[in-house]
């Protein structure tokens, strides 16, 4: 069985450029929640993916956009980069109906 | 926003002392969860307790919620080098179970 895993593992973008983050859920797990970690904090929620379709957003602005595929496997696309974007970026797949995440290494984007 | 507060924020103990972690939160939960995170990594579950719990353990680990306080706490007892780490707490109302909010976190340090 693997776990979460995600892609790549760090890049580095410019101001103004777009990123695609992707990640492969867990064997089993058919949700998806993207989560973002700037440095010295806790994560922050940024959006859930249920049966290819955002089930929740917490508070991130539109250019913040996902997708999950019909095998689960999900992207984070983040359009307009910000220097305040740079965060490692954590992926996390659930069980249907279960509160347990199970967390990918994450991607660490910088943005200069 | 996070969720509520981390105490402390960084603790240092000697290998084989008890190390113990509070955590506060804001509005009426579901669950409540413990995540332990080695080095900016992906964050890996180590306990959960449901709104109607008031006392678990799990090996070296116990955990008490106290909701009328809206406080947590993690206690890990005989503690070892390799426990070194940030430990967060998040949790999951009643709505939305799984998208979960985090705290701060505190970085513990397990020395030999």
């Amino acid at each position: 069985e693997t776990g979460v895993t995600q892609s790549p593992t760090h890049l580095i973008k410019t101001r103004g450029q777009q990123v695609t983050l992707r990640c492969s859920s867990q064997s089993g797990h058919n949700t998806v929640s993207w989560y973002q970690q700037a440095l010295g904090q806790g994560p922050q929620f940024i959006f859930q993916y249920y049966r290819e379709e955002e089930n929740g957003r917490g508070n991130f602005p539109p250019r913040f956009s996902g997708l999950q595929f019909p095998n689960y496997s999900s992207e984070l696309n983040v359009n307009a980069l910000e220097l305040d974007d740079s965060a490692l970026y954590l992926c996390a797949s659930s069980l249907p109906g279960a509160n347990v995440l199970t967390f990918g290494a994450g991607s660490r984007l910088t943005v200069l | 926003s996070q969720q509520g507060e981390e105490d402390p924020q960084a603790l240092s103990i000697q290998e084989g002392e008890n190390a113990t972690m509070n955590c506060s939160y804001k509005t009426s939960i579901n669950n409540l969860q413990w995540y332990r995170q080695n080095s900016g990594r992906g964050l890996v579950h180590l306990i959960l307790i449901r709104s109607n719990e008031r006392e678990k353990h799990s090996g070296r680990l116990r955990v008490t919620l106290d909701t009328s306080k809206k406080s947590s706490s993690l206690l890990i007892t005989a503690s070892r080098a390799a426990d070194t780490a940030s430990y967060f707490c998040a949790t999951g109302d009643n709505n939305a179970g799984n998208m979960l909010t985090f705290g701060g976190g505190t970085r513990l340090m397990v020395k030999p």
